[in-house]
């Protein structure tokens, strides 16, 4: 079973502050999405990184994709309020089930005015 | 358009009731999946559901658990005999090809 490792569980910063989180695996993945959820909503898919390397900006939040497609990492600059919710990555499941996503537990960010 | 709806958005029951969750997807997507997802846990996938092909059930945790797609359209989830451990947000999602769009989910609570 491919696990999928996200840290940290939790992040409370103050606005304007930087930050990263990470989603690691000691598993390859063929690809990578980052989404994020917000209370009382479903997860909103933010971006797909498929090639090992890969670095992809949204604005203010730049996805990595390690070079061995066993981590990435999200990190946002200059965070605001509207960023707080929890960040889930996730991964094809192993065995050609690409429909089939393994999910991270997420890192649930807070971010204070 | 319309998103991805569920309904209904809480449910409450007793242990040992039957329970049925309803997901209406974006019209024209041909896939359709449930997942579960517990306090402090990701989201575990449960069903999926791809036009007229037969459902992968793999991820359905007992057989308490079962669903179905009526038309390629509309799906109802249903849970008998709820336990306790059974109380999460159930989350469906619908996708014509590769992103999948979420309802906002139904949060079953067993008593």
């Amino acid at each position: 079973t491919q696990l999928l490792e996200q840290s940290p569980q939790f992040l409370s910063i103050q606005e304007g502050e930087n930050l990263t989180v990470y989603c690691n695996s000691s598993s390859v993945f063929s690809s990578l999405q980052w989404y994020r959820q917000e209370p009382g909503e479903g997860p909103v898919l933010l971006v797909t990184v498929v090639t090992g390397g890969e670095v992809k900006k949204l604005k203010r939040l730049t996805f990595q994709f390690g070079d061995a497609r066993k981590d990435s990492s999200l990190h946002i600059t200059a965070a605001q309020p509207g960023d707080t919710g929890l960040y889930l990555c996730a991964g094809p499941a192993s065995g050609g089930s690409n429909y089939k996503l393994t999910f991270g537990k997420g890192t649930l960010l807070t971010v204070n005015p | 358009g319309a998103g991805v709806s569920q309904s209904p958005s809480n449910k409450v029951t007793e242990k040992g009731k039957d329970v049925e969750l309803r997901c209406d997807p974006i019209s024209g997507h041909t896939a359709l999946y449930w997942y579960r997802q517990s306090l402090g846990q990701g989201l575990e996938f449960l069903i999926y559901f791809q036009g007229n092909s037969a459902p992968d059930k793999s991820g359905l945790p007992s057989d308490r658990f079962s669903a179905e797609r009526t038309g390629g359209s509309v799906s109802t989830l249903t849970i008998q005999r709820t336990q306790q451990e059974d109380s999460a947000v159930y989350l469906c999602a619908s996708s014509p090809w590769g992103t999948q769009y979420f309802g906002p989910g139904t949060r079953l609570t067993v008593l």
